[in-house]
């Protein structure tokens, strides 16, 4: 089964505006990262946050964790057109399979111009 | 840093045929998973190595699938008796991982795309 769910399934919005995808997760972890696929392609990662993390910075990316929800955003600003794709969030499997790394259903990012 | 090499890039295969893929990693790492994505859907994990040891294995997979990983640098991933459900892309990821829970990012190839007809 997904460790992560990542709501909305997908999203369109205009050049320049702001992406907010979320992300939540069933068991306790030691960190999140987020991943970005292109069509086609091979997943590539984005960010990692750790679990005593509450929030990271990336270029325009912002994520947030919060543990006690079981959650995580990520935040893509003033959007570009190549910044259409599919997003996913990963997790580990909690503190019994801590190296084995799930992904959640993603959310597809589409930017209109 | 050459990234991960899977290969073929492509494999179509008539059902009940067996076919194997192979991953290169990148050189450093320790760590190797193989996924499996069908359109619209995220990586389903398969399984994964530390070095050459096996170290977990999904409960979706039936007997039809295994993975090799000798001497813990490329892996080949077979799968016996192909079935039409066994279309999908397959990834493979490396890492270099340091400890339980130090996971560090997850680097992928391409992946291959099988058709089964």
């Amino acid at each position: 089964s997904q460790q992560g769910e990542e709501d909305p399934q997908a999203l369109s919005i205009q050049e320049g505006e702001n992406a907010t995808m979320n992300c939540s997760y069933k068991t306790s972890i030691n960190n999140l990262q987020w991943y970005r696929q292109n069509s086609g392609r091979g997943l590539v990662h984005l960010i990692l946050i750790r679990s005593n993390e509450r929030e990271k910075h990336s270029g325009r990316l912002r994520v947030t964790l919060d543990t006690s929800k079981k959650s995580s955003s990520l935040l893509i600003t003033a959007s570009r057109a190549a910044d259409t794709a599919s997003y996913f969030c990963a997790t580990d499997a909690g503190y019994s399979s801590a190296s084995k790394i799930i992904f959640g259903s993603g959310t597809r990012l589409s930017i209109r111009p | 840093d050459t990234g991960v090499s899977q290969n073929p890039r492509h494999k179509i295969t008539k059902r009940g045929q067996n076919v194997t893929f192979r991953c290169d990693p990148i050189s450093e790492h320790n760590r190797l998973y193989w996924y499996r994505q069908t359109l619209g859907q995220g990586p389903e994990f398969l399984t994964y190595f530390q070095n050459e040891a096996q170290l977990e294995k999904s409960r979706l997979l039936s007997d039809r699938f295994s993975a090799e990983r000798p001497k813990g640098s490329f892996s080949t991933l077979e799968i016996q008796r192909t079935e039409q459900g066994d279309s999908a892309m397959y990834l493979c990821a490396s890492s270099r991982g340091t400890g339980t829970g130090d996971n560090s990012p997850l680097h992928f190839g391409n992946g291959t795309r099988l058709t089964v007809t």
